[in-house]
């Protein structure tokens, strides 16, 4: 089956400690996105990738890092610059970064709790 | 900057009623707005797509439309059904914000039996 694999389901970090989620697709799609998703509040973007070896912050980058080695796998790490951890977190993909009329695909999602 | 808003937040039917979500956006130069659905603890799945010079679109029971002028879109689900119970989020993708989508916040549906 294509599609996007988010692990772990739920994670704990505790204070100061550095956590990276994965995110992997099998659907050969060029661009990959992380948001995340506070209860009662829309997505919001943290980083997204056009293509392999290339990331660019979105719109609530500080305290996150992420990577591009490979095309389909796109993770996100968090650090212990982020004080207010705690939310669920996304990963999208879609065949392209500006293709006009698209949709994008979504894992189902990591659960990050601060111990 | 765009903002993106859905009323109601929350809302609960009985079943077999047909029913309006809103979306509304403040700037109407977009390329498309999404309809997403979202089950409690997963990811989204894309219902609806309407692309800017459309005025709606529909799949099977869920009909959403399009208002650019006035910054409005509504999903119209017919016959609602326990199993449309779900929170759904309307994102819009800008023409000056390429590649990005802006989501609203959801509103949260239960539908009785």
């Amino acid at each position: 089956d294509g599609g996007i694999t988010q692990s772990p389901k739920y994670l704990f970090r505790k204070e100061g400690q550095n956590v990276t989620l994965s995110c992997e697709q099998n659907l050969n799609h060029d661009a990959m996105y992380w948001y995340r998703q506070d209860p009662g509040q829309g997505l919001r973007l943290i980083y997204y990738s056009q293509i392999v070896n290339d990331f660019q912050k979105g719109d609530i980058a500080e305290g996150y890092s992420v990577s591009r080695e490979k095309k389909e796998s796109f993770p996100l790490t968090v650090t212990s610059a982020q004080k207010n951890p705690t939310a669920f977190y996304l990963c999208a993909s879609s065949i392209e970064f500006d293709r006009t009329n698209e949709k994008l695909f979504f894992g189902s999602g990591t659960q990050l709790s601060v111990l | 900057k765009q903002e993106v808003t859905q009323i109601p937040a929350a809302l609960s039917v009985p079943e077999g009623e047909n029913l309006v979500l809103n979306c509304s956006f403040t700037d109407s130069a977009i390329y498309n707005l999404q309809w997403f659905r979202q089950d409690p603890g997963k990811g989204l799945t894309s219902l609806l797509l309407i692309q800017s010079s459309q005025r709606e679109q529909t799949s099977g029971r869920l009909n959403a439309s399009l208002d650019k002028s006035s910054g409005r879109s509504t999903l119209y689900i017919a016959a609602s059904q326990p199993g449309d119970s779900a929170t759904y989020l309307c994102a819009v993708k800008g023409s000056s914000n390429t590649g990005k989508l802006i989501f609203g916040q959801g509103t949260t549906l239960q539908v009785k039996p």
